[in-house]
């Protein structure tokens, strides 16, 4: 079975600071894609990574970075310098490279981040 | 490049009645997967469709079916609906072939569904 735990429901920080929203994931899999998506107010849930289990090195698009440790099943993201438009729900999500799953996304139950100016 | 579409988007229906939800792909995309999500929840996998065909499903009932079309739209229906039905209904749609899917699955902005 596959699992996603987001263990912090929300989070307030203001402008200009840094946060990390954490997540821990569970699989038997050997082979797994890990996910972060964003929802804003509006619903549309918006891609912004994606990491192959094989593929441990950490990345870094502009203010946003995640960091992957296979070995405590962790995919952590971080934004730096927050912003009001950060202001969202982050989601986790795991998904299992076996066909038999329909390569569905398994998702935690997301972060609500509040970015105050 | 045309994004995933999703009509209507809200619908209030009565305990009992039927729906049809409607996704379009993203250009270029051959796979479309439905989520329910609930207030305050993760979006549930509800099944995924693949060449017209159901791909894999997740822990929903009978009464939720789908239909996928040669142009890769699809269609959610739910039948005898329930309160519990009520939710925001994703779809989201991708790349897939040879039947390794390594695509990014790319959401519309959902239909929000209320059963009174």
């Amino acid at each position: 079975a596959q699992k996603v735990t987001q263990a912090q429901t929300e989070i307030s920080v203001v402008e200009k600071e840094d946060v990390t929203l954490d997540c821990v994931y569970e699989t038997r899999d050997t082979t797994y894609y890990l996910f972060w998506y964003k929802q804003p107010p509006s619903g549309e849930l918006v891609f912004l990574i994606r990491r192959n289990s094989f593929d441990e090195q950490n990345e870094i698009s502009g203010r946003y970075s995640w960091n992957f440790q296979k070995s405590t099943s962790s995919f952590n993201f971080t934004i730096t310098a927050s912003q009001v438009v950060d202001s969202a729900v982050y989601f986790c999500a795991l998904r299992s490279s076996n066909s038999n799953s329909g390569y569905a996304l398994n998702f935690g139950k997301g972060t609500s981040l509040l970015v105050t100016p | 490049e045309t994004g995933v579409t999703q009509s209507p988007t809200h619908l209030i229906k009565t305990r009992g009645q039927q729906v049809t939800l409607r996704c379009s792909s993203q250009s270029g995309h051959n796979t479309v997967s439905w989520y329910q999500q609930a207030l305050g929840q993760g979006p549930q996998f509800i099944f995924q469709y693949y060449r017209e065909e159901e791909n894999g499903r997740g822990n929903f009932p009978p009464r939720f079916s789908g239909l996928q079309f040669p142009n890769y739209s699809s269609e959610l229906n739910v039948n005898a609906l329930e309160l519990d039905d009520s939710a925001l209904y994703l779809c989201a749609s991708s790349l897939a072939g040879g039947g390794f899917s390594y695509g990014e699955q790319y959401f519309g902005p959902g239909t929000r569904l209320t059963v009174t």
